[in-house]
């Protein structure tokens, strides 16, 4: 299985930073790379897919880039609902896998 | 607009089995797969496998092959997982999720359920 590594595992910051989550994949996998927003007691929501391609709806304050083996996801200015756990999800190949999550909070 | 509607909270015994429900609304129901993801309290996600509504095919992580069955009732839009021979740590929020792909798989999961709560204690 493909391993996904995020950093950092948590992250501080205040309303108005910019913030960037990176994700490595154990080997190459292209652009399938997807990045997931999930706030405390409710299910994860897609943000954006295939590494850079925003999910209909999504503000564009978010952004994500990358191909191969690393990948970073972009926050650019924050606001208080943004405050959550992010994950990033490889589509590559069966089984797909997630990072580990990374905790944004104030 | 899309939905995914999941049946609620159970309390199993250590050997049971659990199914839980997916009710589908808002999109074709047979034109997209269905993932089921677990999340264990203060973990990540984990992915069991994928259900095609459509022809009734199914895909299993290697982790939990002989013990889960996914199936689904076209007439109500509904997916289902079983899990059988529960044990401690399958205790767990069980998502569905529809797979952004039509007739296709991408594992993109676009849209989830809100979270069924299994519980697995003595």
């Amino acid at each position: 299985d493909i391993q996904m590594t995020q950093s950092p595992s948590s992250l501080s910051a205040s309303v108005g930073d910019r913030v960037t989550i990176t994700c490595r994949a154990s080997q190459s996998i292209g652009t399938y790379l997807n990045w997931y927003q999930q706030k405390p007691g409710k299910a994860p929501k897609l943000l954006i897919y295939a590494a850079s391609t925003l999910q209909s709806g999504v503000p564009s304050k978010f952004s994500g880039s990358g191909s191969g083996t690393d990948f970073t996801f972009t926050i650019s200015s924050l606001q208080p609902e943004d405050f959550a756990t992010y994950y990033c999800q490889q589509s590559h190949s069966a089984p797909p896998t997630f990072g580990q999550g990374t905790k944004l909070d104030i | 607009q899309v939905q995914l509607v999941q049946s609620g909270a159970e309390v199993k015994k250590p050997g049971a089995s659990v199914k839980v429900s997916c009710k589908a609304s808002g999109y074709t129901f047979t034109g997209h797969h269905v993932h089921w993801v677990r999340q264990a309290p203060g973990h990540g996600l984990e992915w069991m496998g994928w259900f095609n509504p459509n022809s009734g095919e199914t895909n299993y992580a290697q982790k939990f092959q002989g013990r889960v069955t996914m199936t689904r009732d076209m007439s109500i839009n509904t997916a289902y997982m079983e899990l059988s021979g529960l044990k401690s740590d399958d205790t767990a929020l069980y998502y569905c999720a529809k797979e952004w792909g039509y007739s296709a798989m991408y594992y993109i999961l676009d849209y989830w359920g809100q979270g069924t709560l299994v519980t697995v204690s003595p």
